[in-house]
């Protein structure tokens, strides 16, 4: 069973570049979820995606944007970069028919933006 | 809204005492309640879910919570810790079972292991 893979593991960007973010579920699993991870708090819920479509939404502005591919894999991209987008990106994949919440979560993004 | 609150930040212990770490939840209905380990530079592991049933949950490597719905508590124990549990625990809860909606963590509590 493969688990959860995100690239790349560490990245650099300045302000206002744009960054793309990439992600591979776990084998069977149709569900993507992005969640943001500031230094010393705890991930915060970005958005989701289900059959290609995004079903839900944290409270995170209109320059997050993903999209989800028909293998399940993901891609997370954030426009005009700011100094507080300095983060780890965790990825999380489940399966929704089982609806349980038991997410499982990729090592993780860490991007910095100088 | 759903809000999380693990009411210490920072948790030492000496190897072999028990541990408690601490989580409260604010919700009208009912909840999905988890406990996730983050090991230095790794993503989240589960560590164990209520769902629903009996209020005591056993989770991997030896930890265990106990669901109080009067207190609105999920506190995570272990009778004997390990310096291999130094690591960061997130509290988490799902709204009810509906599609779609996020896991809200806490902050996080820092578990510190030293012999």
């Amino acid at each position: 069973e493969t688990g959860v893979t995100q690239s790349p593991t560490h990245l650099i960007k300045t302000r206002g570049q744009q960054v793309t973010l990439r992600c591979s579920s776990q084998s069977g699993h149709n569900t993507v979820s992005w969640y943001q991870q500031a230094l010393g708090q705890g991930p915060q819920f970005i958005f989701q995606y289900y059959r290609e479509e995004e079903n839900g939404r944290g409270n995170f502005p209109p320059r997050f944007s993903g999209l989800q591919f028909p293998n399940y894999s993901s891609e997370l991209n954030v426009n005009a970069l700011e100094l507080d987008d300095s983060a780890l990106y965790l990825c999380a994949s489940s399966l929704v028919t089982t609806n349980t919440g038991e997410l499982f979560f990729g090592e993780g993004s860490r991007l910095t933006v100088l | 809204a759903q809000s999380v609150t693990q009411l210490d930040s920072q948790v030492p212990v000496f190897e072999e005492a028990p541990v408690e770490l601490r989580c409260n939840y604010s919700s009208s209905v009912s909840v999905y309640l988890f406990w996730y380990v983050q090991y230095p530079n790794q993503g989240l592991q589960l560590l164990l879910k209520y769902l629903s049933g009996s209020t005591l949950v056993k989770g991997i490597n030896g930890f265990e919570a106990e669901f109080n719905k009067s207190q609105t508590s999920f506190h995570l124990r272990k009778p004997s810790v390990h310096i291999s549990d130094t690591a960061e625990y997130f509290c988490a809860v799902k709204r009810g079972n509906q599609a779609g909606t996020a896991l809200i963590f806490g902050k996080g509590t820092t578990l510190s292991v030293s012999s």
